[in-house]
């Protein structure tokens, strides 16, 4: 099993430009979680899919963060536009719907906005 | 307001001896804790946890404690190694049988194993 796969391993933009990362979970899991990791706020919970389905998305800071989950096994969130604030290393994460599955996460994207 | 506090950002431990590392917790609703690992430039991997029906966990090595009157939970590593060195995660849950996706984590604390 090659895990949970993202892509890419390193961003850095400008500010104002848009980014997009990319997330393939694990095979057979139908929950994803994209979380963010910074020193500030440790790691935080920004949206989660359930079958494709996005089921909670209060963690997503402000309408400049999107994310999409067209298919089982690809997955989005875009920043359009970015700001230097938004720099961060960004999880993915996927699970079975099963009761207190673990969480298996990618390597992350470390995201920088200058 | 924090949630899951790990008050310790980090913690150095001789190579043979016992790792502690505290997390508390303010939620009493929480009923489900576990802990991860991370490396360097890697992701988190789950390494234990626990239900707030019991009061001890162990696997190996690693032993996870929780006080919920205390609302307290804190992960033992006997005896420690090298290897071990990394940042441990202290997360929580309200909702056990449930969805990760409410999974509250601290900020982290970096344990540092010295031969």
């Amino acid at each position: 099993d090659a895990g949970v796969i993202q892509s890419p391993r390193h961003e850095v933009t400008e500010m104002g430009q848009e980014v997009t990362l990319r997330c393939k979970p694990i095979s057979g899991h139908n929950s994803l979680f994209w979380y963010r990791q910074t020193m500030m706020r440790g790691l935080e919970l920004l949206i989660y899919f359930n079958n494709n389905v996005p089921i909670d998305d209060s963690g997503m800071p402000e309408d400049r963060f999107s994310a999409k989950m067209p298919n089982a096994s690809f997955s989005t969130l875009k920043i359009q536009p970015s700001e230097p604030r938004d720099s961060a290393v960004y999880f993915c994460a996927s699970s079975h719907r099963v009761a207190n599955e673990k969480l298996f996460f990618g390597s992350g994207t470390q995201l920088s906005v200058l | 307001d924090q949630q899951v506090k790990q008050n310790s950002p980090s913690l150095s431990v001789q190579e043979g001896r016992i790792s502690i590392l505290n997390c508390d917790y303010t939620n009493s609703m929480f009923d489900y804790f576990l802990w991860y690992k991370k490396y360097p430039a890697e992701g988190p991997t789950f390494l234990i946890s626990i239900s707030s029906i019991k009061d001890k966990n162990e696997d190996g090595r690693f032993t996870v404690f929780l006080n919920k009157s205390a609302k307290h939970l804190s992960l033992h590593i006997v005896p420690s190694q090298p290897g071990d060195s990394a940042v441990y995660f202290c997360a929580a849950s309200p909702n056990y049988g449930g969805s990760q996706g409410n999974l509250i984590f601290g900020k982290g604390t970096k344990l540092s194993v010295k031969p």
